[in-house]
């Protein structure tokens, strides 16, 4: 079945040590995003790759990257994990951008603690 | 900018009730809308969307919701709730920009469903 992996699930990582997560996916999708999901708190847009064009949002702290080396693979690198950065991080895609009323195909998520 | 508010945090409905969660939407043009489902340490389930045909929209588990232009509202509804139905439902409305349609999502609502 064609779908959005991440890995891994869940990912414990120290306090300002680099981490970095992992999406893939199987259904061609032109537009990859990141959102960072904390508790109780609905999914906030932190960048996403149309191709090979990157769109950071304006509030994404630079704490946080992305790289997308190809169409089915994406990353979230963060480069100096603080105790606030504690979240679930939920990868989707959705197809050409002119497809509005697509809507998106989410991955299972990475909960991230920090500690 | 296009938006959805959630009206209610926290639904408590016992089982075989109606389900009703409402979700008001902001945009001016006619907006995509949709409802995810979101169950614990999960990513996010398209239940249903919109997307200028029907105005009753139908989804998976029974769920199905109305698009209401003169009450700007788009609100999910069951007619008879079950257990497994208790889950996070967000209500989203997609963004047009240059860079790919981006989703944004309300602050969801919490669904417990009683005995």
């Amino acid at each position: 079945d064609a779908m959005v992996i991440q890995n891994p699930r869940y990912q414990v990582t120290q306090f300002g040590k680099p981490v970095t997560l992992s999406c893939s996916q199987t259904l061609n999708h032109n537009v990859m995003y990141w959102y960072q999901q904390k508790s109780s708190q609905a999914p906030k847009l932190l960048f996403h790759y149309y191709d090979k064009d990157f769109n950071n949002e304006a509030d994404t702290p630079d704490n946080f990257q992305s790289r997308r080396p190809n169409t089915s693979f994406c990353f979230l690198d963060i480069r100096s994990p603080g105790l606030g950065d504690a979240a679930m991080y939920l990868c989707a895609t959705s197809p050409r951008g002119g497809m509005t009323n697509y809507g998106y195909t989410f991955g299972s998520g990475t909960r991230l603690t920090v500690v | 900018a296009q938006s959805v508010t959630q009206l209610g945090s926290h639904v408590s409905v016992s089982e075989g009730a109606l389900v009703l969660l409402r979700c008001n939407y902001s945009s001016s043009v006619p907006p995509y809308l949709f409802w995810y489902v979101q169950y614990p340490n999960q990513g996010l389930q398209l239940l249903l969307k919109y997307t200028s045909a029907a105005t009753l929209v139908k989804g998976i588990n029974g769920f199905e919701a109305e698009f209401k232009k003169s009450e700007t509202s788009f609100h999910l509804t069951k007619p008879s709730a079950h257990m497994s139905d208790a889950a996070e439902y967000f209500c989203a409305v997609t963004e047009i920009t240059g860079g790919g349609n981006k989703l944004t999502f309300g602050t969801g609502t919490q669904l417990k469903v009683e005995l």
